[in-house]
Order: C-alpha cells, then structure tokens, then sequence
C-alpha cells in the first residue's frame, strides 16, 4: 500500500514568487494536514482538510493557503514568498476521526 | 493553551542499550492523546506509539515502550535495544480533540545518535 506522497522533494524559489505543493493521502484517508518544519524546530501546524473543508488553521498568515480535492488530495500554495519561509514542509493523512496522522517525506522549500 | 515540552536537545546510548526520551505535556484538557515519531535525516516522520490519556496501561510496540506519568504530565519514550538504525530526531506531539480537532501539538525534538 502506497504511504503519503508529496511532490516535488525539492523547490528553489526567490523572494515574492508563488509556489504549489502536492500531497497524495493514503488510500481510504480523507483528512491531510500541512506541517512547516524550519531548520531546527518542531513542526508547526500549517492546515487540516477533511472532506474537501477547510477544518483547521494555524498561526500563518493569509499567504499560505490550500484545498482538497474530491481524490483527497491536496494543494499548499504560499504566495509572495519570505525568505523565513524556507523549511520542510510535511504532508500527513488520517482516517477521519482516527488519531495517528501518517507522514509523507516532506517538500523541502528553499526561498533565495 | 496546549503545550509540549522536550528538555533534550541531544542524547547518546550505546548499541544494545536502552535509553529513555523526555516529553511533558501541558493541557487542561482531561482528553487528549500522546504519540511519538521519529525522524530520520531522510525528512520523513515515522509513527511509533500511541498513548490516550484514558488509556489505564503504558503503551508498547516492540522495542519502544511509553512511560506514561499522568500526574506528572510525562510521557517518556524507552527504547530497548538500541540499534544503529535508531538514530534519528524524535519527536513528542499531542492531540486534544475538544481544543483543537485534529491539529497536532509537537515537541522540538531530540537527537538521538545510538554509538557502536
């Protein structure tokens, strides 16, 4: 069975360009959440999508942003890219209503 | 508001040994769960145990074992056997439905290199 996938591994930006990335769930999962992990820290709670809504937001400002797609899938847009953006952004999905969160290997974003 | 807490930044155990990751949390919550996961440098976070706070037994999956201390807010990780391929960050997190749905709370982790 195919674990969490997330596309592109590697991205190269500069300052105030738009980026989009990708996260196939686990079969059968609905819910997908987005992580941001800067060098060093903890992963800190970006978006949770269930059923193609919108459940829950962290403390991130309106430029990051995302949606579900009836497959499941999901999209993370940040528009007008900071250079503090740059970090590991990680991909999970769940069963709703089911506890553990399963991880992709994560999209590494570097702003220039 | 939801809190975790890993003091270790970094930590060494010797092949075969067993080792024991600190993790507290802080949640006014009386229903919550705890997980750990480990990290290797690959980036990808890997589930490794689950404890739910209603839960009257320690968890425990194979070599790794959770130490589960409600009144202390602690949940320490134990791992039997230290293997080579342990090394990795590890990392605490916890959910708490009623506050947060499914958000994860996560701990900032710890190195854990395992010496041959």
């Amino acid at each position: 069975e195919a674990g969490v996938t997330q596309s592109p591994t590697h991205l190269i930006k500069t300052r105030g360009q738009q980026v989009t990335l990708r996260c196939s769930p686990i079969s059968g999962h609905t819910s997908v959440y987005w992580y941001q992990q800067a060098l060093g820290l903890g992963l800190q709670f970006l978006l949770w999508y269930d059923e193609g809504e919108e459940r829950n937001r962290g403390n991130f400002p309106p430029r990051f942003s995302g949606r579900q797609f009836p497959n499941y899938s999901s999209e993370l847009n940040v528009n007008a890219l900071e250079l503090e953006d740059s970090a590991l952004y990680l991909c999970a999905s769940s069963l709703t209503g089911k506890n553990i969160q399963y991880f992709g290997a994560g999209t590494r974003l570097s702003v220039l | 508001a939801q809190k975790i807490t890993q003091t270790q930044p970094g930590m060494f155990v010797q092949e075969k040994e067993a080792v024991t990751l600190d993790c507290t949390y802080d949640t006014s919550d009386p229903s919550y769960g705890l997980f750990w996961y480990k990290q290797p440098s690959s980036g990808e976070m890997i589930f490794l145990i689950y404890q739910g706070s209603y839960d009257q037994q320690n968890a425990t999956e194979g070599r790794y074992s959770l130490n589960f201390q409600k009144a202390r807010k602690s949940a320490n990780l134990v791992i039997s056997a230290s293997q080579l391929g342990d090394s990795a960050m590890y990392f605490c997190a916890m959910r708490v439905p009623r506050q947060s749905g499914n958000q994860f709370y996560f701990g900032t982790g710890t190195s854990l290199t395992v010496i041959p």
